[in-house]
């Protein structure tokens, strides 16, 4: 079974500051995909960054970046220049086909 | 683009009553999906949808818990009787068919159960 494990509950960061949320997952698959989504208190969620397992070459959206190490089945996500509105909960996911999986999330609060 | 489309965004009910949650997905997107979540549960996938089939229901936990996909722009998730443990967020999501597309969220119905 597939499951994704993010061991940090709660992480804080200073503003403009950077900060690495991290994420493992257990697959035996070769062919799937990672994201990184955000749910700030108004409870949407927000897809961040998506990350093809084909790929070597990590993703990067503006301030948001993953290290992706395959090997290793880990996928974390880098925020760069931390601003207040990145406060939020953050949840990392895998899919293949059909099958879509979070982890519970690590609740990011940014200090002014 | 108006994303996808949850109505309510709060329902406070009572115990014994029916609850039924709608959704809109987003025109073209193929596959729907419903979760819930809750503080001790996170994000729990109770059904989704490919071309208004349900093809996966095991996440559904009674059979209190009813979804239909009567045509492409619509879905419900329907519980009767409601309980005060059913109280949780409620996700709509739809997407693409295919590993690559990842969901789009609406903006969920937080129900509450007295």
């Amino acid at each position: 079974a597939q499951t994704v494990t993010q061991s940090q509950p709660e992480m804080s960061v200073q503003e403009a500051e950077t900060v690495t949320l991290s994420c493992t997952y257990d697959t035996s698959e070769s062919d799937y995909y990672l994201f990184w989504y955000k749910q700030p208190p108004s409870r949407q969620m927000i897809l961040v960054i998506r990350q093809e397992a084909y790929k070597q070459q990590n993703a990067t959206e503006n301030r948001f970046s993953v290290n992706f190490q395959k090997a290793a089945k880990s996928f974390s996500l880098k925020i760069s220049d931390s601003q207040l509105g990145d406060a939020a909960m953050y949840f990392c996911a895998y899919r293949r086909g059909n099958q879509f999986y979070f982890g519970t999330g690590t609740s990011l609060t940014v200090i002014p | 683009d108006a994303g996808v489309i949850q109505s309510p965004r709060h329902e406070v009910t009572e115990m014994g009553q029916e609850v039924t949650l709608r959704c809109k997905p987003i025109s073209g997107h193929n596959s729907l999906f419903w979760y819930r979540q809750t503080m001790m549960r996170g994000l729990e996938l109770l059904i989704y949808f490919n071309n208004n089939v349900p093809i996966d229901d095991s996440g559904m936990p009674e059979d209190r818990f009813s979804a239909k996909m009567p045509n492409a722009s619509f879905s419900t998730l329907k519980i009767q009787p409601s309980e005060p443990r059913d109280s949780a967020v409620y996700f709509c999501a739809s997407s693409l068919r295919g590993q690559g597309k990842g969901y789009t969220f609406g903006s969920g119905t937080r129900l509450t159960v007295v």
